[in-house]
């Protein structure tokens, strides 16, 4: 069936340094594929997304990375700063235009920054 | 800059009650969600709607009833609340088209049944 999963629950990184937050996904149809931030009480925030005839895509601090030989997925947080700390999801769908789309997300990843 | 808006943000019912969670956005998405996320897990899709007037289920629609009469608003009903219906509720839209189909969240509304 479809799934997207993350690899680990939680992580933990010192603040300065790169955070890499991975995934993992089952569909070999999705080809759209994007990572949101929920903070706290707060609803997810869009942080970047890829789509498959990408394997690269870079954001202000935050770079994407899609291998779609091994249907995975990365989210790389350059100097991770205090208020990085949230749960990480992935999301993926398969987008044919104009018909239905429906993310598919994954359990979600603490990160925690130690000051 | 509104975005999408939901109330109540908090709501303790009884078992049995009813209740309408309302959401409405101002983008003029063309989709609209609902989905419910259970602690330390993902979000799960209740319903959703690709337009006014078009409903659809999602992966655990049982439960609720939603309708959609206008593009702005999109109203969730629970109409004889459970125990296993205690979660967080997320509203949510977004424009579907060529580009791909970004989701836009709301703060979500916290739901407990007793």
């Amino acid at each position: 069936g479809e799934s997207v999963g993350l690899h680990l629950p939680t992580l933990s990184v010192q603040e300065g340094d790169n955070s890499i937050i991975n995934c993992a996904y089952s569909n070999s149809a999705s080809d759209y594929f994007i990572w949101y931030k929920q903070e706290s009480g707060k609803g997810p925030q869009f942080i970047i997304d890829i789509r498959s005839n990408m394997d690269k895509r870079q954001g202000q601090r935050v770079t994407v990375l899609l291998n779609k030989t091994v249907k995975h997925l990365s989210l790389q947080i350059a100097a991770t700063q205090p208020g990085d700390s949230a749960v990480y999801f992935c999301a993926e769908t398969h987008t044919p235009p104009g018909a239905n789309s429906k993310l598919t997300f994954g359990k979600g990843i603490t990160l925690s920054v130690r000051p | 800059n509104a975005g999408v808006t939901q109330t109540p943000k908090f709501r303790i019912l009884k078992i049995g009650q009813s209740m309408t969670l309302q959401c409405t956005q101002d983008m003029n998405h063309n989709y609209m969600y609902w989905y419910r996320q259970d602690p330390g897990m993902g979000l799960k899709l209740i319903y959703y709607s690709v337009g006014a007037g078009i409903t659809d289920k999602g992966e655990v629609p049982n439960g609720y009833n939603v309708s959609r009469s206008t593009t702005e608003d999109f109203p969730l009903r629970l109409e004889l609340a459970a125990p296993s219906q205690t979660s967080v509720y997320f509203c949510a839209s977004s424009y579907v088209g060529y580009s791909g189909n970004t989701i836009y969240f709301g703060e979500g509304s916290w739901l407990t049944v007793v």
